[in-house]
């Protein structure tokens, strides 16, 4: 069964202060790990997919990376606005339908 | 904007009762997944749809169905409410290229 960890659960920075948020996997053969956002009350909002270990995407301050067991996503300098939930999803060659099997999240709290 | 869109926006019934909610896919994706995503369980995978057809099944009750259109809308039918299907409910769309993008949801609330 597929599985995702992510941690820290909730992560409080100052503005400006660089940190990273961890996302741990168990599939049986990984066709993509999908990072999101989330806003209370809103959709997940995509931000990247990787494909294979080593791989590297990077979106204004996020920088996501993939390695065989787990996914970072390094958030550089943030702002307030940065504030929301982090979502982490694996999508699993064996699934005949593609479909994504989320961790529980990480809410940033960003202060000013 | 996803360019997935759902409506209604929100929904209040009461127990026992059935609602319709429905999706439309970004335009060209042939694929709907339905997501449900409660405090305690997170986003759970329900249902996902592939140019009208099945293509595979996640924690979805009995109660609940599902279909895709030939315009390749798609419609999440839930009957027999009760409390605990109070919820967010998300459709989401793939592209060709294997992103997944999530609509803004509906929000359900069984009184």
């Amino acid at each position: 069964e597929d599985q995702v960890t992510q941690s820290p659960e909730a992560l409080r920075l100052q503005e400006g202060e660089s940190s990273s948020l961890n996302c741990s996997y168990t599939v049986s053969g990984l066709r993509g790990l999908f990072w999101y956002r989330q806003d209370p009350g809103k959709g997940p909002e995509f931000l990247f997919t990787l494909y294979s270990a080593g791989e590297e995407k990077e979106k204004e301050r996020l920088k996501a990376t993939l390695t065989k067991k787990e996914s970072f996503l390094h958030i550089t300098a943030p702002k307030p606005e940065d504030s929301a939930t982090y979502l982490c999803a694996v999508q699993a060659l064996s699934n005949a339908g593609n479909m994504l099997t989320f961790g529980g999240g990480t809410r940033l709290m960003v202060k000013p | 904007d996803s360019g997935v869109t759902q409506t209604p926006k929100h929904l209040i019934t009461a127990t026992g009762q059935r609602v319709t909610l429905r999706c439309s896919p970004r335009s060209g994706d042939l694929s709907v997944y339905w997501y449900q995503q409660s405090l305690d369980q997170g986003l759970q995978f329900l249902i996902q749809y592939y140019n009208g057809e099945e293509r595979a099944k996640g924690n979805i009750l009995e109660r609940f169905s599902a279909q895709q259109f030939p315009d390749l809308h798609s419609e999440l039918n839930l009957s027999s409410l009760e409390l605990g299907d109070s919820a967010l409910y998300f459709c989401a769309s793939s592209s060709r290229t294997g992103e997944v993008y999530f609509g803004p949801g509906t929000r359900l609330t069984v009184l």
